[in-house]
C-alpha cells in the first residue's frame, strides 16, 4: 500500500459508545495531523504529532483522545461523543511539522456518524 | 488574524472556460501558500502552491496568482473541464506554524 490510509471508513455509533479511528502513512513522514471536516467549513487542524510526540493540541474536547504509538501509525479514540461531532476525520502527514515547504498528505477520511 | 477567507462558495462554468477562485489573509506572517483538490469520498490532494516572492505560479492549466500588497490570491484553472469539478481549498501558513484552511469552493464545469 502507499500513501495515508485510514480504517474504518464509516462509522455510525452511538454517544455513550467507544471506538478507535486508525491512519497510517507509507510514505516514511515524521509528522501526523487529524483534521476535522464539516460541510461548508474550513478543515480544523485537531492534533499534530512530530516522531510520535503530540507538538499541538487545539483546544479539541477530551472525549477525542489522540495516539501516536510509532511514525508510521496515529489514532484518534473517541468516547462519549455529541451529535454534533459528525463529521469527516482526516488524517495527513508531512516529512516534518511545519507547513513550510511541506505539503501534507491526506487520507481518504473516516465518515463519523454519531446517533 | 489568522483567518483565510475564500469565495465563492460554489461556482458553476462551461466547459472551456476559466474558473477563478478568490482567497484573501490577514496574517502578513504567511509565506506559504496551497491550493488542495478534494474530490467526493477522498481526501484533499495538493494542486499548487506558491510563495510570496514570486507573483505568479503556473502548472499546466492551473495557475495560482498573488497579490502582496492587497493580502490576496486566486486560482485560474484555464479550459475547464468536467473532470476538474471538485471542491477547492485555498491555505497559509507560516514558516513555522500549521496551515489555515479557506472554507472550500465546489466547482461544477458543465460538459
Amino acid at each position: 500500500e502507499t500513501g495515508v490510509t485510514q480504517t474504518p471508513r464509516h462509522l455510525v455509533m452511538g454517544m455513550t459508545n467507544k471506538k478507535s479511528l486508525k491512519c497510517e502513512q507509507h510514505l516514511g513522514h515524521n509528522a501526523m495531523y487529524w483534521y476535522k471536516q464539516s460541510a461548508k467549513k474550513p478543515l480544523e487542524l485537531m492534533f499534530v504529532y512530530s516522531l510520535e510526540e503530540r507538538v499541538e493540541n487545539n483546544s479539541v474536547p477530551s472525549r477525542f483522545s489522540p495516539e501516536c504509538p510509532n511514525s508510521s501509525h496515529l489514532f484518534l479514540h473517541l468516547h462519549t461523543l455529541q451529535p454534533e461531532d459528525s463529521a469527516l476525520y482526516l488524517c495527513a502527514s508531512s516529512q516534518e511539522t511545519g507547513a513550510g515547504n511541506q505539503p501534507q498528505h491526506f487520507g481518504d477520511g473516516t465518515r463519523l456518524s454519531i446517533l | 488574524q489568522q483567518q483565510v477567507k475564500q469565495s465563492p462558495q460554489s461556482l458553476i462554468v462551461q466547459k472551456g472556460g476559466i474558473s477563478i477562485i478568490n482567497c484573501a489573509y490577514e496574517n502578513t506572517a504567511f509565506d506559504y501558500f496551497p491550493w488542495y483538490q478534494q474530490f467526493p469520498g477522498k481526501g484533499p490532494a495538493l494542486l499548487i502552491a506558491i510563495r510570496p516572492d514570486v507573483s505568479e505560479k503556473k502548472e499546466g492549466r492551473f495557475t495560482i496568482s498573488f497579490n502582496k500588497s492587497a493580502k490576496q490570491f486566486s486560482l485560474h484553472i484555464m479550459d475547464s473541464q468536467p473532470g476538474d469539478s471538485a471542491t477547492y481549498f485555498c491555505a497559509a501558513a507560516g514558516s513555522a506554524r500549521q496551515l489555515t484552511f479557506g472554507s472550500g469552493t465546489q466547482l461544477t464545469v458543465l460538459p
